[in-house]
């Protein structure tokens, strides 16, 4: 099994619409990244949490330490948001070597 | 940009060979990461550096090799390749090493021939 665990794998979805990806870990953290990788390859950080909720323009993201389980939301979807969103989770205390969800790919319609 | 720069942005190369991959973290950044991702096995860390020290080793094979100098640019060493070598490998900088955002730089992108 799986560290990070990510749902859906895949999600289409038409521009407008509200997004949620899904992560879930299964052991102690110190925190939890979102990451955005654009079609050409690129990666962004989006998110870096230890608890409660984030917010930056149109995306939020929540995580809650007690059930590990965090989401990104995306709120009035675009195309430009289309890209892979990968959740990482940081293991040690002391160093922040990230583990890594396989990935969501999200393509949003016009 | 992310203010992280690495070189070169593609590499082919043909098994048996040796590369050198470069890093330069963003200024004041400490700390260096490199990842590795490849279709099979995605996102995977491969090593940390602090300040010239290496911090925290994960996934790397022993015919992979790293080192950070006095200006805290790093280099990873990457021999007899083989066609499985063939990946993304990213580098990314924080300023301490600890939990904190990562900044990623653009990758570079290996072909293994």
């Amino acid at each position: 099994k799986n560290e990070v665990e990510q749902s859906p794998q895949n999600l289409t979805a038409q521009e407008g619409e509200f997004i949620t990806i899904n992560c879930s870990y299964s052991v102690g953290i110190s925190a939890l990244h979102w990451l955005q990788q654009h079609p050409g390859g690129g990666i962004v950080s989006l998110f870096m949490l230890s608890s409660g909720k984030k917010k930056h323009g149109r995306l939020i993201a929540t995580i809650n330490i007690q059930e590990k389980h965090s989401s990104l939301h995306i709120t009035a979807s675009h195309p430009r948001d289309s890209a892979v969103y990968i959740c990482a989770v940081g293991l040690d205390f002391g160093n922040e070597k990230l583990t890594f969800g396989t990935g969501t790919r999200l393509t949003i319609i016009p | 940009d992310s203010g992280v720069t690495q070189t070169p942005k593609h590499l082919i190369t043909a098994t048996g060979q040796r590369v050198t991959l470069r890093c330069s973290p963003r200024s004041g950044d400490l700390s260096v990461y490199w990842y590795q991702q490849s279709l099979d096995q995605g996102l995977q860390f491969l090593i940390q550096y602090y300040n010239g020290e290496e911090r925290a080793k994960g996934n790397i094979l022993e015919r992979f090799s790293a080192q950070q100098f006095p200006d805290l640019h790093s280099e990873l060493n990457l021999s007899s390749l083989e066609l499985g070598d063939s990946a993304l490998y990213f580098c990314a900088s924080s300023w301490g090493g600890g939990a904190e955002t990562q900044y990623f730089g653009p990758g570079t992108r290996l072909l293994v021939l």
